[in-house]
């Protein structure tokens, strides 16, 4: 069985400063990972996916997650952040060959001025 | 590609009234999925579609709720009579292939029931 951990579900910094969304998955075979991005009443867009090839993923907006095996994590990282990144963020995992996306409860990032 | 379409963008209805919620997927997508977001459950899959074909649809919360996808292009789901406690966010999505490939989102339908 799939499941996914977020493990805030809010998260404040000021702009300027690091972003860390912490994830943990469950999986009972490989799984496929992804991180999705939810603005107000808007749809939700791929930031970026894992499914088995480099563990570091970069994805849009200078978003980069790492995938970490031994820790069963795939937290969500950016450098810098942007008033523009205020949003909310799910996790979402697969297990290879299914068709269910799993998703995290989801973590709401407020970015201060 | 415009993406996925849904339409309508907001809907308002009264208790007992019938529901059609519309979703065009990505041309050359093979599956189409219908999730139901609210504060409570978060998002959830209710129904998807592999070639058209109904393959799982025991996310679908009670009979009232019913899916169709008449061809490639098009997709409904129903909900007849409807309930205040169905006031969600609906949303389609479609992908190539599962679990491999990220599905794409359409920008939902806010439906409330008064």
């Amino acid at each position: 069985a799939q499941s996914v951990t977020q493990l805030d579900s809010h998260v404040s910094v000021s702009e300027g400063t690091p972003v860390l969304l912490r994830c943990n998955y469950s999986s009972s075979y490989s799984p496929s990972l992804f991180w999705y991005v939810q603005h107000p009443n808007k749809g939700l867009q791929l930031l970026l996916k894992y499914t088995s090839a480099a563990t570091l993923v970069k994805g849009i907006n200078g978003f980069e997650a790492e995938f970490k095996k031994s820790e069963t994590s795939f937290h969500l990282t950016k450098p810098s952040a942007h008033m523009s990144d205020a949003a909310e963020y799910f996790c979402v995992v697969s297990a290879r060959g299914t068709y269910k996306y799993i998703f995290g409860t989801g973590t709401r990032l407020k970015v201060l001025a | 590609d415009a993406g996925v379409i849904q339409s309508p963008r907001h809907e308002v209805t009264e208790m007992g009234q019938e529901v059609t919620l519309r979703c065009k997927p990505i041309s050359g997508h093979d599956y189409l999925f219908w999730y139901r977001q609210t504060m409570m459950r978060g998002l959830e899959l209710l129904i998807y579609f592999n070639n058209n074909v109904p393959i799982d649809d025991s996310g679908m919360p009670e009979d009232r709720f019913s899916a169709k996808m008449p061809n490639a292009s098009f997709s409904t789901l129903k909900i007849q009579p409807s309930e205040p406690r169905d006031s969600a966010v609906y949303f389609c999505a479609s992908s190539l292939f599962t679990g491999l490939t990220e599905a794409f989102f359409g920008q939902g339908t806010r439906l409330t029931v008064v």
